[in-house]
């Protein structure tokens, strides 16, 4: 069974940094693509960044270039987003994201349970 | 980037209705275009990839269609655990992009 489980979430001040962790187990996590997407209640879905199974490519929607990082642990079969100079809008439940492309067309096929990071003094 | 457009935002039907919500997107995506089902407190869950082949477990009674700019959802026979946000999004460019959500209630 695929799980993927997230964690690290929580309450930090604007212009800090949390790390976000994220367990893989029940596939081969080297094989896949892996996102982090978060929702909020105001912008609905919105991907946020993406890394390529060797790690070797990464991507980054525009608002959050320049203060978070996308990384993956593939001996730990673990996916994590360190995000610093976090701002209110950053407020979110965040996803993390399995990837399965096949033939050009990806899709989103498992999700975590998502973590909750909240920006706020 | 590319903007991904639903309607209705919101809808109300009776059991064994037939749904169908909409999805424009702003630039030409051929079939890249997946569906999505979330329940309140829940994850979202795939039911339709590639505009029109259901996710492995997905009830035959949702379908996709569409190409290029225009899709659509269809839910053949409404049933009460289809109440949810259903979400189109484009894998067409990144940054992948979903559009606003359909809220679907049973009447």
């Amino acid at each position: 069974e695929v799980q993927l489980v997230e964690s690290g979430g929580g309450l930090v001040q604007p212009g800090g940094s949390l790390r976000l962790s994220c367990a893989a187990s029940g596939f081969t996590f080297k094989n896949y693509w892996m996102n982090w997407v978060r929702q909020t209640p105001g912008k609905g879905l919105e991907w946020v960044a993406n890394i390529k199974e060797d790690g070797s490519d990464k991507y980054y929607v525009d608002s959050v270039k320049g203060r978070f990082t996308i990384s993956r642990d593939n001996a730990k079969n673990s996916l994590y987003l360190q995000m610093n100079w976090l701002r209110g809008e950053d407020t979110a439940v965040y996803y993390c994201v399995r990837d399965n492309i096949d033939q050009q067309l990806g899709r989103f096929d498992y999700w975590g349970q998502g973590t909750l990071v909240s920006v706020s003094s | 980037d590319i903007q991904m457009t639903q309607s209705p935002s919101s809808l109300s039907a009776s059991v064994g209705d037939r749904v169908t919500i909409t999805c424009r997107s702003s630039q030409n995506i051929p079939n890249y275009l997946n569906w999505y089902q979330q329940k309140p407190g829940k994850a979202p869950n795939l039911l339709i990839f590639g505009a029109s082949t259901l996710q492995n477990g997905v009830p035959s009674r949702f379908s996709g269609s569409g190409s290029g700019t225009h899709f659509t959802l269809t839910i053949t026979s409404l049933q009460p655990e289809d109440s949810a946000t259903y979400y189109c999004q484009q894998s067409y460019r990144t940054p992948q992009t979903f559009g606003q959500g359909t809220k679907v209630e049973i009447k």
